[in-house]
């Protein structure tokens, strides 16, 4: 069956520091992996999508990036955080071609202090 | 065109009752809407899906409608538990093979649903 790992599950960061959440997933290949964000324990809105190795797609500009580094890893980073990146980040992945449902993490609490 | 509307922001129910989420969608590209349940401090879990070839689909306590016509669908769960207590969000998705839309979801803005005892 498949699985998706995500950590660390919270995170402390001073302003300014570099952030780096990976998210992993097993028992599939050739995933469609995505980064999301959740604001205030509501709405989820996606940051980053990827169909492969090496291509990410940002929905919207932040000061955050995404890399994917192998076919099942997709990792968040930023090199500066700001006080507004704090937040709740959800990896999810989901089947190319396949069951179009995203399945999702357990979540990285972000607090930016 | 890509939002997705839910409503109530919140409900509450007493433990037996029916619980009734609704959305509403305008992009009539989307052809597959997943419900998704989260508890505190957890990702969200898919919990049912329908395609709008079909007004209904049941699968235990929890039943989608859909009324492809006026481009609305809602989530039913019938005999509220205390343990249905959680954040409910609808989305859609432009599923069908040659669209790129990735499997990308548009999620509603979440019911928070509390079920009294």
């Amino acid at each position: 069956s498949q699985t998706i790992h995500q950590w660390p599950a919270t995170l402390v960061q001073p302003v300014g520091s570099p952030l780096s959440l990976e998210c992993t997933v097993e028992g599939t290949s050739n995933p469609n992996l995505y980064w999301y964000r959740q604001a205030a324990g509501r709405g989820l809105q996606l940051l980053f999508y990827s169909v492969g190795i090496g291509q990410i797609s940002s929905e919207v500009p932040q000061n955050l990036s995404a890399s994917r580094p192998q076919d099942r890893q997709f990792i968040l980073s930023s090199k500066k955080l700001l006080l507004s990146d704090s937040g709740f980040y959800l990896c999810a992945w989901s089947v190319r071609g396949g069951v179009p449902e995203a399945f999702f993490g357990q979540g990285t609490r972000l607090t930016v202090v | 065109q890509q939002q997705v509307k839910q409503s109530p922001q919140s409900l509450i129910v007493q433990k037996g009752g029916i619980s009734i989420i609704n959305c509403a969608y305008e992009n009539t590209a989307f052809d597959y809407f997943p419900w998704y349940q989260q508890f505190p401090g957890k990702g969200p879990a898919l919990l049912i899906a329908i395609r709008p070839d079909v007004s209904e689909k049941k699968e235990g306590r929890f039943t989608i409608s859909f009324n492809k016509s006026a481009k609305q669908f809602s989530l039913h769960i019938m005999d509220s538990q205390p343990g249905d207590s959680a954040t409910y969000f609808c989305a859609a998705i432009v599923a069908r093979a040659g669209g790129t839309s990735y499997g990308k979801l548009t999620f509603g803005q979440g019911t928070i649903l509390t079920v009294h005892p």
